[in-house]
């Protein structure tokens, strides 16, 4: 089946340092993919779709210019947390849906990202 | 409001039991549902999609009631290795690519 791999698995940053995740889809072309942020026993939270060769779409609250999102392939999307902080520490996800699929294709998820900033 | 709103949980089951968990969503135009599981600090993993007229696979069977606007999922007999958080996820309509809404999860624990 699809398979959408994320890069890297866990990070461990310094403050102010800024961190990049790839988010890649093995075997299929996405021109659409979903970054998101988990907290500790909170839901997935969506930040932003990201869009092949146009900006990206961010939700209500979340900053453009810190979560820089570029999807410059129809296999690639990559989510730079800028400047990280303390409270950027969370796990990040991405996910993508093979665009041959339809209304009920499965959603598949990289295997997400742990950031601990320090 | 929540576009989906689920049990809280947690549930604690003995091995064996049957639990059913319960999910609402707030889009009456909503096209798509799906239960996902995930395991602690994993991503989610599709466990099944849901279906107008109920659909069943091996001990999950999930049920949707679109006048209500509310999914379910029931697991018979429950294994250890059915311990995980349970996410109800719904995709709005014209959204074939597009956004899924999760609910908050449900964590379920069998015990043996």
């Amino acid at each position: 089946g699809a398979v959408v791999s994320q890069h890297p698995s866990w990070v461990i940053c310094k403050s102010g340092t800024s961190v990049k995740i790839e988010c890649r889809s093995l075997d299929f072309q996405a021109t659409t993919m979903f970054w998101y942020r988990q907290f500790p026993k909170q839901s997935l939270m969506l930040m932003a779709t990201s869009n092949e060769g146009s900006k990206a779409t961010y939700e209500q609250g979340v900053e453009k210019d810190k979560f820089l999102i570029n999807h410059a392939s129809l296999t690639l999307s990559t989510l730079t947390v800028t400047s990280a902080h303390p409270e950027d520490s969370s796990f990040y996800i991405c996910s993508a849906r093979d665009p041959q699929g339809g209304m009920n294709t499965e959603a598949f998820f990289g295997q997400g990202t742990r950031l601990t900033v320090v | 409001r929540k576009e989906v709103e689920q049990d809280p949980g947690p549930f604690n089951v003995p091995e064996g039991a049957t639990v059913a968990f319960n999910c609402t969503y707030s889009n009456s135009a909503s096209q798509s549902f799906f239960w996902y599981r995930q395991d602690c600090r994993k991503e989610p993993k599709l466990l099944m999609s849901v279906y107008s007229s109920g659909n069943e696979d091996g001990r999950f069977t999930a049920q949707l009631n679109r006048a209500s606007q509310y999914i379910s999922l029931l697991i018979r007999d429950s294994k250890l290795s059915d311990s995980a958080t349970y996410l109800c996820v719904v995709t709005p309509e014209g959204s074939t690519l597009g956004r899924l809404y999760f609910g908050r999860g449900t964590q379920l624990t069998v015990w043996p």
